[in-house]
């Protein structure tokens, strides 16, 4: 089974631009996470669909993240206009039940410059 | 509030025995998470504690005490390979299904 898909690998981007994050999860696992890590922090929670509805959007850090997943399957997490504080890695996270342990991608390194 | 902290780094000798702690605080808990995370790669799933008392899987074992907020995860028979950063996640009650993560140990082990 492939596992969470997440592109691209590594984006450098200038202050006020707009960068969209992808994420393609397991085939079948209708919960869909996305955290990320600051540099020296730990990983936090941004948010939580369920199919294609946001079940907890708590950890979203402001306005200019936005967050989707049309039709259910994969997912976009836009932030416009990036700020040098979004820099970071992006992971997206995967399960079949919202019980059940994650699967992660990769990650997305972010960086504002 | 959520607080989870375990020591930011370790090292030990291939071969030794290494044990990570982990304490935390959380409001409510509905299970603690191991997980292993290679530089540059995802964080893969060790194991899950829901229950007091020690998980055994192979070369890795983790224990819960929810009386003392405390977990320790084991690794026996250290392997280069093992040289890795890992984290301790919480999932609280009142959270559905979220992860409240440690900064994370970084394990080093050498010849």
């Amino acid at each position: 089974e492939a596992g969470v898909t997440q592109f691209p690998s590594h984006s450098v981007i200038e202050k006020g631009q707009t960068v969209t994050l992808r994420c393609d999860p397991i085939s079948g696992h209708d919960n869909l996470y996305w955290y990320r890590r600051v540099m020296g922090k730990e990983i936090k929670f941004l948010l939580h669909f369920v199919k294609e509805s946001k079940q907890d959007e708590s950890g979203m850090p402001n306005n200019r993240f936005l967050a989707e997943r049309t039709g259910g399957t994969y997912s976009t997490l836009k932030v416009q206009p990036a700020e040098l504080e979004d820099s970071g890695v992006y992971f997206c996270a995967s399960s079949q039940k919202s019980n059940y342990g994650y699967t992660f991608g990769s990650g997305t390194r972010l960086t504002v410059v | 509030g959520q607080n989870i902290d375990q020591p930011t780094e370790m090292t030990a000798t291939e071969g030794a025995i290494v044990q990570i702690n982990c304490t935390y605080q959380t409001s409510g808990f509905n299970g603690l998470f191991w997980y292993q995370q290679h530089a540059g790669e995802a964080p893969t799933f060790l194991s899950y504690n829901v229950l007091d008392g020690l998980e055994e899987k192979g070369r890795f074992s983790s224990f819960l005490s929810r009386s003392k907020g405390y977990s320790y995860l084991l690794l026996k028979e250290l392997q280069m390979k093992d040289s890795a950063s890992y984290l301790c996640a919480v999932r609280g009650a009142s959270g559905y299904s979220t992860l409240t993560f440690g900064k994370g140990t970084m394990l080093l082990v050498s010849p």
